[in-house]
């Protein structure tokens, strides 16, 4: 059974770019959430995609944005990057409802 | 606001004792409690979880305290091992919610 995958592990950008970072989630997982962790503090959720629609967000702008598709593999979108959007990014999947979430190991992002 | 609070921040324990760690929270639609494991360069890896119809749950060494009059829920690790060395998340969720809530986090390190 595979895990949950992440791209690309590490990426360093630039102030007022853009970055997409995927997700292929656990076999048979049909849902998938991101989180934010910054350096030294708990995850903290920004949304949650189920049968390719947004089901849930937490208090994340708009720009940061995602998808999810046929597969149940995700994306996430964040434009306009900030120097606070340095984190570790993770994307989480289960099979919905109360059922227990299952991280990948992240991506590490790195605004200069 | 801090939707879980954990204690405490770090935690030094002897090979061979036992570790506990604390949280606590105040929304009391939260009905389900796990704790996640993260090693440096990893992502969290699900532990041990509980919900509200029981006070305790043991796997292994690992067993979750759970009070639900106190709003409190603590993990205690027996027997430590220099293995468990790690930063431990206690979470929070209420049914029919997309996502979880973290605390901050404790870094625990086992001394041989």
């Amino acid at each position: 059974e595979t895990g949950v995958t992440q791209s690309p592990t590490h990426l360093i950008k630039t102030r007022g770019q853009q970055v997409t970072l995927r997700c292929s989630s656990q076999s048979g997982h049909n849902t998938v959430s991101w989180y934010q962790q910054a350096l030294g503090q708990g995850p903290q959720f920004i949304f949650q995609y189920y049968r390719e629609e947004e089901n849930g967000r937490g208090n994340f702008p708009p720009r940061f944005s995602g998808l999810q598709f046929p597969n149940y593999s995700s994306e996430l979108n964040v434009n306009a990057l900030e120097l606070d959007d340095s984190a570790l990014y993770l994307c989480a999947s289960s099979l919905g409802g109360d059922q227990p979430q299952h991280f990948g190991d992240g991506t590490r992002l790195s605004i200069l | 606001q801090q939707q879980v609070k954990q204690s405490p921040q770090s935690l030094i324990v002897q090979k061979g004792g036992i570790s506990i760690i604390n949280c606590a929270y105040e929304n009391t639609a939260f009905d389900y409690f796990p704790w996640y494991q993260q090693f440096p360069g990893k992502g969290p890896a699900l532990l041990i979880a509980i919900r509200p119809d029981v006070s305790e749950k043991k796997e292994g060494r690992f067993t979750i305290s759970f009070n639900k009059s106190a709003k409190q829920f603590s993990l205690h690790i027996m027997d430590s091992q220099p293995g468990d060395s790690a930063t431990y998340f206690c979470a929070a969720s209420s049914t029919g919610a997309n996502n979880l809530f973290f605390g901050t986090g404790t870094r625990l390190t086992v001394i041989p």
